[in-house]
Order: C-alpha cells, then structure tokens, then sequence
C-alpha cells in the first residue's frame, strides 16, 4: 500500500525553527517528485514546496522562499522540509504529497495524514 | 503566479442534485488543472487531473471539463459522502496554486 507519514510537528515560537519530515512506503520514492502542501486553520489549500526525484530541482512559494528548505533522502524514502524563521502566518496543517506519474503535470495523487505546525509565544 | 477563482465559494444542494462548480485561471493554462475532494479532517483526494480524466478509483458521477482559462467539475448525482469542500490546482506551472475552495453542504 502506497502510503505517506508526515512527522516533527508541533508548537514553536516565533522566529524558531522546525524540521517536518515525511515517510513514503509503497512505492519506489526516487522516481516521483514529492511537494509539500499547508493548510492554515479554517482556510484554503496553499502549495509550500516541491522537490524532484532526484533532489537536484527545488521549487517554493513566494511566502516560504528564503526561509524554508525542501530535501529528500532516497536511501531512506523520507521527505524532510526544514523551516526557519518562523512565523505566526505559517501555522497550519502541512501535508506531503506525491505527484504522480505524470511528472509535474497531473496532479498529486498521493497524501500524507498532516502534521500540525503551530507558531505561538 | 497565477491566481486560480472558483464559483461559487459554498453551495447547497440535495442527494441525487446535478452539481457543477467552476475555476477560472487568471492566464491561460491549458489543460493543467487538477480537482480535489476535501472531508473535514482528512486530507485532500485527488479526483480530476488534466481536467477531464478521472484517478483511479474515483466514482463516475464525477466529471470534468474545460481548457485554457475556464473549467468545471461537475457531479452528476450527489451521494451523501460528497458533502465536502471542493479545490482546483493549477499544474501549469511548478508554482502551483490552488482555488479558495467550494464547500458543498446538505439542503
């Protein structure tokens, strides 16, 4: 079974740091380019990042870029994405996923369970 | 970045409804667009990519068109488990954007 297991969450304080990762089973993690995707309280679905399969291809959103950094680990079929400076407007659910076959075109058919992020002093 | 609309932002309807939602792309995009089906608590699902071919394991009742700038998801007849918040994503470019969402609630 093709599954995703996002980790590391949890309450952080402003201008801290947190490293999310993300376990991927089921299928082979280095062909497929893998994104992460957040979702703030009571709000909408926002893209954060997405990585190729190989890692050498990094994107990132506007809000995120220069603060946050996407990485992967074939050996070890894990998705991580290291987040400093951290803000109050960074608190949400964050979610991997995995995009499919397609390559970056067609969708992400995959998703982790989420794990929540919270930036509070 | 392109902004991604979608009509209405919350929708009513009954069991058995013909349904449509629709997205429109601020820049034209093709056919890159992609729909998601969200349950309160649970993650996204996949049900449309490329705007009109089904994922696997989705139910037929569901449906999409359009290209270029404007696009619709369409259900054909409402079952109690589609009661959900509805997402479009653009896949145009690698900065890809979402929809605000349309929640679709029982009548």
């Amino acid at each position: 079974e093709v599954q995703l297991l996002e980790s590391g969450g949890g309450l952080v304080q402003p201008g801290g740091s947190l490293r999310l990762s993300c376990a991927a089973s089921g299928f082979t993690f280095s062909n497929y380019i893998m994104s992460w995707v957040r979702q703030a309280p009571g709000k909408g679905l926002e893209w954060v990042s997405s990585i190729s399969g190989s890692g050498g291809t990094t994107y990132y959103a506007d809000s995120v870029k220069g603060r946050f950094t996407v990485s992967r680990d074939n050996s070890k079929n894990t998705l991580s994405l290291q987040m400093n400076s951290l803000r109050a407007d960074d608190t949400a659910v964050y979610y991997c996923a995995k995009l499919s076959s397609g390559g970056w075109y067609f969708g992400l058919d995959v998703w982790g369970q989420g794990t929540t992020v919270t930036v509070s002093s | 970045d392109i902004h991604m609309t979608q009509s209405p932002s919350s929708l009513s309807a009954s069991v058995g409804d013909r349904v449509t939602i629709t997205c429109r792309a601020s820049q034209r995009i093709s056919d890159y667009l992609n729909w998601y089906q969200q349950r309160p608590g649970k993650a996204p699902k996949l049900l449309i990519y490329a705007a009109s071919s089904l994922q696997s394991g989705v139910p037929s009742r569901f449906s999409g068109s359009g290209s270029g700038t404007d696009f619709t998801l369409t259900i054909s007849s409402l079952q109690p488990e589609d009661f959900a918040t509805y997402y479009c994503q653009q896949s145009y470019t690698t900065s890809y954007t979402f929809g605000q969402g349309t929640r679709l609630e029982i009548k």
